[in-house]
């Protein structure tokens, strides 16, 4: 059973567009949710992350907006570039917990 | 400053042969993990550690065994690899479970 649910599989974006990945969880203990970046080739490197007490947080073209209510939380890429072009794969962990339960991924492609 | 290392990077095995993947990682932390990535199916815990010396069950543990007999590294054995043990084998560090992980950049094997 998938803890975190992710959408959508894939996403084509021209550049300068927005991209915008979604995530859902059913679990209301999660209490971290990070989001990561994967190149080609590459392991997953954290990108920026959330705790529930915020709605939004911002770090330069990535933010991510968390809806507590509907339990639903997603990235969003302002001004999206070729060098955006990854998998990003969102994640949550409970308190106290020792693992992250990561979503299925979204590949990205940016366009010039 | 190397971050974590995986050896090998690749490996082709044939069904019932056995083999380690090497994880080593010099920023000091606690936490260790093994990931498996499949197409699909994101990334899957199949053990971890929260320190020397300890570990315990993921997701996916069968067919795998791990040890952690230095802080720094965490080895992930397989006994007789299957088939179905093709994947891509990530480790990641972090200084506690909810915090942001550090991963390696991978091995992938392929078990023929």
């Amino acid at each position: 059973q998938q803890q975190v649910k992710q959408s959508p599989q894939s996403l084509i974006v021209q550049k300068g567009g927005i991209s915008i990945i979604n995530c859902a969880y059913e679990n209301t203990a999660f209490d971290y949710f990070p989001w990561y970046q994967q190149f080609p080739g590459k392991g997953p490197a954290l990108l920026i992350a959330i705790r529930p007490d915020v709605s939004e947080k911002k770090e330069g073209r990535f933010t991510i907006s968390f809806n507590k209510s509907a339990k639903q939380f997603s990235l969003h890429i302002m001004d999206s570039q070729p060098g955006d072009s990854a998998t990003y794969f969102c994640a949550a962990s409970l308190p106290g917990a020792n693992n992250l339960f990561f979503g299925t991924g979204t590949r990205l492609t940016v366009i010039p | 400053n190397a971050g974590v290392t995986q050896t090998p990077k690749f490996r082709v095995l044939k069904t019932g042969q056995s083999m380690t993947l090497l994880c080593a990682q010099d920023m000091n932390h606690e936490y260790m993990y093994w990931y498996r990535q499949d197409p699909g199916m994101g990334l899957r815990l199949i053990h971890y550690s929260v320190g020397e010396g300890t570990t315990a069950k993921g997701e996916v543990p069968d067919g795998y065994n791990v040890s952690r007999l230095k802080k720094q590294n965490f080895l992930l054995g397989l006994e007789s690899a299957a088939p179905s043990q093709t994947s891509v084998y990530f480790c990641a560090s972090s200084y506690s479970g909810d915090y942001g992980y550090t991963f390696g950049s991978g091995t992938r094997l392929t078990v023929v």
